[in-house]
């Protein structure tokens, strides 16, 4: 199994572009979620989903987009990048909100 | 006051020390979860406990949950345990602490 995979490992934008961080997971998980991680703040929950075709926000979800057609897929998207969105962000999945998470190996995306 | 705190935000142990990391949540959850982040590394969880103990090779991990707090211990500390280390309160989602640096010296 590959786990959680994320695409790309790196990203440069520049404001107002757009983009989409892709996840995959081969575990048939139903819980999915993103999170940005910033120095000193800590992990933090952008969008999460329970399933195929449910989807919900978290924490800090404006200026972000989810969709989950599939149990597998759960990209993330940067609709107009913003200079406050250059972070580290992490996609996770696990049998359900109360199982063991799994994460990818981030993206670090920089918006100029 | 962050609903999750651990202390201290930074350690520096020498090689074979025995290393405790403090939880502290006010939240009430189900689980509490301690994760491995290596430098410019992904996140491995190494546990979710909801009462008592677990003990995986040198690592142990506490819980008492009427004081809503948790210890990681890490025995026979070695360099390669070098890492943040992250832990996070399982309510109806999870919430982490900042996370405790550790550095170990050889």
């Amino acid at each position: 199994n590959a786990g959680v995979t994320q695409t790309p490992k790196f990203q440069v934008l520049k404001t107002g572009q757009s983009m989409t961080l892709q996840c995959a997971q081969d575990m048939n998980h139903e819980y999915m979620s993103w999170y940005r991680q910033d120095p000193g703040m800590g992990l933090r929950l952008i969008h999460y989903s329970v399933g195929a075709g449910i989807t919900d926000q978290g924490e800090v979800p404006n200026g972000y987009n989810v969709s989950r057609s599939t149990t597998e897929d759960f990209p993330l998207r940067l609709l107009s990048a913003a200079p406050s969105q250059t972070s580290v962000y992490f996609c996770a999945s696990s049998y359900s909100n109360h199982n063991e998470q799994f994460f990818g190996p981030g993206t670090r995306l920089t918006v100029l | 006051k962050n609903e999750v705190e651990q202390s201290p935000q930074n350690l520096t142990a020498q090689e074979g020390e025995f290393i405790t990391i403090n939880c502290s949540y006010s939240v009430g959850i189900s689980a509490l979860h301690w994760l491995q982040q290596h430098p410019g590394g992904g996140i491995v969880s190494l546990f979710m406990l909801s009462s008592g103990k677990k003990k995986h090779g040198r690592l142990i991990a506490t819980i008492n949950i009427q004081e809503k707090h948790s210890s990681l211990h890490i025995t026979a500390s070695h360099p390669r345990d070098s890492a943040v280390y992250i832990c996070a309160a399982q309510g109806g989602k999870l919430i982490f602490g900042q996370g405790t640096e550790l550095s170990v010296k050889p």
